[in-house]
């Protein structure tokens, strides 16, 4: 069975600091991946998707960047924190090659900008 | 464009009670439609789905939600709420079929009185 696993959990950093954050997915080839993230009472906003090796969309312009350097590896980075990056940030994957698969989230991970 | 409204950002119910959440969507062709749940500090889990065929899909949990075309729903429901569904619920649309992303309301949040 497919499993994805995002980390760390928890993240407190200062501002200007950079940023790096992983996921990767087990069990299936050629998924499509996301970042979504979830502002403190608010909804979830997408961030990237990609649906292959270095293919990444972007959804809203912002400080931060995403990139596939493997088939089951996504990571977001940022090269300068603000305070505003501050949120708890959710990968997810489903299947590629079927129209109406649904997304499945990692446990996601707290940032906290200080 | 594709867009997601959950009316109610609180509800409060007794348990033992009956549940339902609303949950309307603006989308040109028929929809993929997918509620999720999410406890807190952890990611979104998939409660049902709905593609095509029967607009009474059951779920998870006990949870069973209906689509209904005229009026643009798909409202979750629960004959008898359990004190352990208190989370935060999401209903989402597909904003692709060939990305996969999903569009997500703003969410509600379920509250269990004892």
């Amino acid at each position: 069975s497919q499993t994805i696993h995002q980390w760390p959990a928890t993240l407190v950093q200062p501002v200007g600091s950079p940023l790096s954050l992983e996921c990767t997915v087990e069990g299936t080839s050629n998924p499509n991946l996301y970042w979504y993230r979830q502002a403190a009472g608010r909804g979830l906003q997408l961030l990237f998707y990609s649906v292959g090796i270095g293919q990444i969309s972007s959804e809203v312009p912002q400080n931060l960047s995403a990139s596939r350097p493997q088939d089951r590896q996504f990571i977001l980075s940022s090269k300068k924190l603000l305070l505003s990056d501050s949120g708890f940030y959710l990968c997810a994957w489903r299947l590629a090659d079927r129209e109406n698969s649904p997304l499945h989230f990692g446990n996601g991970t707290r940032l906290t900008v200080t | 464009a594709q867009s997601v409204t959950q009316p109610d950002i609180h509800i409060t119910v007794s348990e033992g009670a009956s549940l339902e959440l609303r949950c309307n969507y603006s989308y040109g062709a028929t929809p993929y439609l997918f509620w999720y749940v999410q406890s807190p500090g952890q990611g979104l889990q998939l409660l049902l789905k709905y593609f095509s065929g029967d607009t009474l899909v059951q779920g998870i949990k006990g949870f069973e939600a209906e689509f209904k075309r005229s009026q643009s729903s798909f409202n979750l429901r629960k004959p008898s709420v359990h004190w352990s569904d208190a989370a935060e619920y999401f209903c989402a649309v597909h904003g692709s079929s060939n990305t996969g992303k999903l569009i997500f309301g703003q969410g509600t949040t379920l509250q269990v009185k004892p």
